[in-house]
């Protein structure tokens, strides 16, 4: 069974960093892309970045790009997003997920990130 | 970036009856390999989204066959033939074709 967990979400300052992460099980990490996406609290849902299978290629929205920086960790199994240089309007639930079949197949719990003086 | 606009965006239906959302991207989602990367999602109140349908009209494992997805090129829909109490959520449809992968607005369904 595919579980993606998720975790490091908590209340920062603005203009201050953040390491989440996102432990996989279930099935073969090296082999597939991974993305992180983000939810605003009653908002929709908010594609943040992508990482290759083999971590040789990444993408990030334009709201994020030069303050996050997504990377993964074969031997932990681990998907993270460096954030810098956080702005209230990052507030978001953030959820790890698994790219399938041109798509995202299978969907973490997600992690609360909280941008507020 | 594609843009990905849903109709409508709220939607109340009686329990048994039929439902239909649509989804039209700015640009064709005929990816190069010749696929059509558009999936649909559900997301209940209070839960994690859940893929429905990828490749425009394959229903994940686990999807009841009340679930249905159609179209092509820049227009697609996805219906659900009989509504029932458990699929009040939000649906979203979403663009793999193209990076950023980009999502639609949402609709929201609800029962009336």
């Amino acid at each position: 069974e595919v579980q993606l967990v998720e975790s490091g979400g908590v209340v920062v300052q603005p203009g201050g960093s953040l390491r989440l992460s996102c432990a996989a099980s279930g099935f073969t990490f090296d082999g597939y892309n991974m993305h992180w996406v983000r939810q605003a609290p009653g908002k929709g849902l908010d594609w943040v970045s992508v990482i290759t299978w083999d971590g040789g290629n990444t993408s990030y929205a334009d709201s994020v790009r030069g303050r996050f920086t997504i990377s993964r960790d074969s031997s932990h199994k681990s998907l993270y997003l460096q954030m810098n240089s956080l702005r209230t309007e990052d507030t978001a639930l953030y959820y790890c997920a698994v790219e399938s079949q041109g798509g995202l197949g299978y969907w973490g719990q997600g992690t609360l990130v909280t941008v507020s003086s | 970036d594609v843009v990905m606009t849903q109709s409508p965006l709220s939607l109340p239906v009686t329990l048994g009856q039929p439902a239909s959302i649509t989804c039209r991207s700015s640009q064709s989602l005929v990816h190069s390999d010749g696929n059509t990367y558009l999936n649909w999602f559900q997301q209940r109140p209070g839960q994690s989204p859940r893929r429905l349908i990828y490749k425009v009209s394959n229903r994940d494992s686990g999807v009841p066959d009340r679930f249905s997805g159609s179209g092509s090129g820049t227009d697609f829909t996805l219906k659900i033939n009989g509504v029932e109490a458990e699929d009040v959520g939000v649906y979203y449809c979403m663009q793999g074709t193209h990076w950023p992968y980009t999502f639609g607005q949402g609709t929201k369904l609800e029962i009336k």
